[in-house]
């Protein structure tokens, strides 16, 4: 299967503090995505990052990725509570070329206390 | 708002109802996703159009039909439901063709299937 696994499951953190996200996958990827989720609420992309790519910044967002461990993290620096939410890692199952097919993986739990 | 509008928010049914989920995006894009999301489970892919052709059919019951008239709609037709299919049904569309590039959600429709 391509699905993903984010580590860890839940994340409990204080406002201005760090997150970390770590996302495995298991087959050849084309691209690699982090979409963040509100309660009940519909996904939010937040970072595409190619094969050819190792690191992307974006605002407070800091995303890498080795294709050799395929495996990616997620950065969120200075965290505040609006932050909490569930991030998910989703990947695209082509080999060289895009699927139209993004896999999710399991997601994790942020919460910021404030 | 991502440009992807869901209806109805919420849908209660009994399991010999027929029932139909709508998605319609604003963006232009030419490709149109469905997705269900259980609790404590990760996003499953049910289908996928590209140009509104069904690119993806992830071994779906047929109690699900979808329904792809133009880029802009897809349908989600609900037919003999059981109460496990009861979940969070999300729509998504991306630009499609030759990349799979970022998704963009609607809201989702809530089912409860009694």
């Amino acid at each position: 299967s391509q699905q993903g696994e984010e580590d860890p499951q839940a994340l409990s953190i204080q406002e201005g503090e760090n997150a970390t996200m770590n996302c495995s996958y298991k087959t050849s990827i084309n691209n690699l995505q982090w979409y963040r989720q509100n309660s009940g609420r519909g996904l939010v992309h937040l970072i595409l990052i190619r094969s050819n790519e190792r690191e992307k910044h974006s605002g407070r967002l800091r995303v890498t990725l080795d294709t050799s461990k395929k495996s990616s993290s997620l950065l969120i620096t200075a965290s505040r509570a609006a932050d909490t939410a569930s991030y998910f890692c989703a990947t695209d199952a082509g080999y060289g070329g895009a699927t139209n097919k993004l896999i999710f993986g399991t997601g994790t739990l942020l919460a910021v206390q404030p | 708002e991502t440009g992807v509008t869901q209806t109805p928010r919420h849908l209660v049914m009994g399991m010999t109802n027929k029932k139909s989920l709508k998605c319609e995006q604003h963006l232009g894009h030419n490709a149109m996703y469905w997705y269900k999301q259980s609790a404590k489970k990760p996003l499953e892919l049910m289908f996928v159009y590209n140009f509104k052709e069904q690119t993806e059919n992830n071994s779906v019951p047929s109690r699900f039909s979808p329904e792809c008239p133009n880029s802009s709609h897809l349908f989600l037709h609900l037919h003999t439901l059981q109460p496990e299919d009861s979940a969070l049904y999300l729509c998504a569309s991306s630009s499609g063709g030759a990349d799979t590039g970022e998704l963009f959600f609607g809201e989702g429709s809530r089912l409860t299937v009694l």
